[in-house]
């Protein structure tokens, strides 16, 4: 079945980059989302990338796929305090059921 | 965007009872709506999808009998826990999609439900 795996724990400086990782199996995926759930919250959506793209910038946010391996990364430009959050990755097929497969999340927490 | 809520935001319940969770789309129609579960530290489980007038889909291992769920219009799908059990407590979230072909979702703040 489905699957999509991520790292647990991610801890970075102020100011730094974070990187987070996201691994998928359903070759088939069209849309890849990344979210945010801070404590107690629901989800908000941070970016997304259609399939068909390798890359994509949004402010300090820059997403990377990698359709080949099935490999989608986040990157966090100047990570701040307000940053710690779950970071969750989710995968779509918009021709089946609308479904997203979530990740497992991250939980990154950034020090001052 | 689009905005997504429920109520209640938090609910306490006694083994037993029966709690309605409430989805409700506030500035768009959602033509499909869906019903997750998270645990503590855990990430998202789908437990349903409903489409507007027409029964829910459940996913594998969900009892549709003890999580009803009723879309009865555009804006507003509902989540029943019947006969609700501590092993249900659980934090509930739902999202909404608008009209076909639709690549997002758009989620509520869920409802955290404690059983005692």
């Amino acid at each position: 079945g489905e699957d999509v795996e991520q790292s647990l724990f991610l801890s970075v400086r102020e100011g730094d980059s974070s990187v987070i990782n996201c691994t998928y199996t359903d070759s088939s995926s069209t849309y890849l989302y990344w979210y945010k759930q801070e404590p107690g919250a629901g989800l908000q959506l941070l970016t997304y990338i259609f399939s068909n793209m390798d890359m994509k910038q949004d402010q300090r946010l820059t997403v990377l796929l990698n359709k080949k391996d099935k490999h989608l990364s986040l990157r966090i430009a100047d990570t701040q305090t307000g940053d710690s959050a779950i970071y969750f990755c989710a995968e779509s097929n918009p021709s089946g059921t609308y479904k997203y497969i979530f990740g497992t999340g991250t939980r990154l927490k950034v020090l001052a | 965007g689009a905005v997504v809520s429920q109520h209640p935001s938090r609910v306490i319940c006694k083994s037993g009872t029966s709690v309605k969770i409430e989805c409700r789309s506030l500035d768009f129609q959602a033509t499909t709506m869906f019903w997750y579960r998270q645990f503590p530290k855990q990430s998202l489980m789908l437990m349903a999808t409903s489409n507007e007038g027409s029964k829910a889909t459940y996913e594998q291992g969900v009892e549709k009998d003890k999580f009803l769920i009723n879309h009865a219009s555009l804006t507003l799908s509902t989540l029943t826990v019947t006969s609700a059990h501590p092993e249900d407590s659980s934090f509930y979230i739902c999202s909404a999609g608008a009209g076909t072909g639709f690549y997002e979702q758009y989620f509520g703040p869920g409802t955290r439900l404690t059983v005692t």
